[in-house]
C-alpha cells in the first residue's frame, strides 16, 4: 500500500530564516505531488503541484519554491521566511491521470517568530 | 471555471442527531466528487467519493449521492458521535489538469 511521509511535524523559525520541508511517497511510481497551505481556521490553498521529476507548477506567486529531485520526493523551500508564511503545510499525492483523489500527509505546523 | 460551494459553519449538533452538510458544484465535463475529513491538528483523510451521476459514496456511516440534476453532493449521517467533530471538505476533480477544486470547509461540532 502507499504511504506518504511529511516532516517535520512542527517547526518554529525566525523571520528571514530559510525553510525546507520534505515529503516522500512510498508504494507508487510517478505520482502527482502537491503542496498546500492552510491558514488557521481556513481552507486549502494550493501552492505547487508536480506531474513528474523536475516539473513544477506554481499556483501562487510568493517567496516559496518547490522542487522534485526524485520521483517520490517533493521539497518546499524558502530563502527568507516572512511572518505571513506561518500556517499548516500539507503535502499530498495522487495517481497520475484525471479524476483521482489526493492523499495527504500529516502536515507541518510552521510558526514564524 | 469550476467551483465548489459548501454550507458555512460551524454546524453544531447533539450526539445522535442527523447530519447534513450541503455541497453544490459547478463544473464542465464529468468530474469525480469527494468528501474529506480533517480532525484537529491532522492532515485530510479521504472520507468517500463518487465518480459518476447517481453514484453513492459511503464510509463510516457517512453517505453522499452524486446528483447531476441539482449539481449537489450533500454529506449525510444518520446518527453523529462526538468523535465526528472535525472539518469536512467537499472537492471535485479537475479532469483537465489533475487538480482538485476545494470547498471552504465546514466545521462540525458534536456536543454530548
Amino acid at each position: 500500500s502507499q504511504t506518504i511521509h511529511q516532516w517535520p511535524a512542527t517547526l518554529v523559525q525566525p523571520v528571514g530564516s530559510p525553510l525546507s520541508l520534505e515529503c516522500t511517497v512510498e508504494g507508487t511510481s510517478n505520482p502527482n505531488l502537491y503542496w498546500y497551505r492552510q491558514a488557521a481556521g481556513r481552507g486549502l490553498q494550493l501552492l505547487f503541484y508536480s506531474v513528474g521529476i523536475g516539473q513544477i507548477s506554481s499556483e501562487v506567486p510568493q517567496n516559496l519554491s518547490a522542487s522534485r529531485p526524485q520521483d517520490r520526493q517533493f521539497i518546499l523551500s524558502s530563502k527568507k521566511l516572512l511572518l505571513s508564511d506561518s500556517g499548516f503545510y500539507l503535502c499530498a499525492w495522487s495517481l497520475n491521470g484525471g479524476n483521482q483523489p489526493q492523499h495527504f500527509g500529516d502536515g507541518t505546523r510552521l510558526s514564524i517568530l | 471555471g469550476d467551483s465548489v460551494t459548501q454550507m458555512e459553519g460551524p454546524v453544531t449538533l447533539s450526539e445522535e442527531a442527523f447530519l447534513t452538510i450541503n455541497c453544490t458544484y459547478t463544473a464542465t465535463g464529468y468530474p469525480s466528487l469527494f468528501w474529506y475529513v480533517q480532525y484537529p491538528g491532522e492532515g485530510l483523510q479521504l472520507l468517500l467519493k463518487a465518480t459518476k451521476a447517481d453514484d453513492k459514496g459511503s464510509n463510516k456511516g457517512f453517505e453522499a449521492t452524486y446528483r447531476k440534476e441539482t449539481t449537489s453532493f450533500h454529506l449525510e449521517k444518520g446518527s453523529v458521535q462526538v468523535s465526528d467533530s472535525a472539518v469536512y471538505f467537499c472537492a471535485l476533480s479537475d479532469q483537465s489538469n489533475y487538480q482538485l477544486i476545494w470547498g471552504a470547509g465546514t466545521k462540525l461540532i458534536i456536543k454530548p
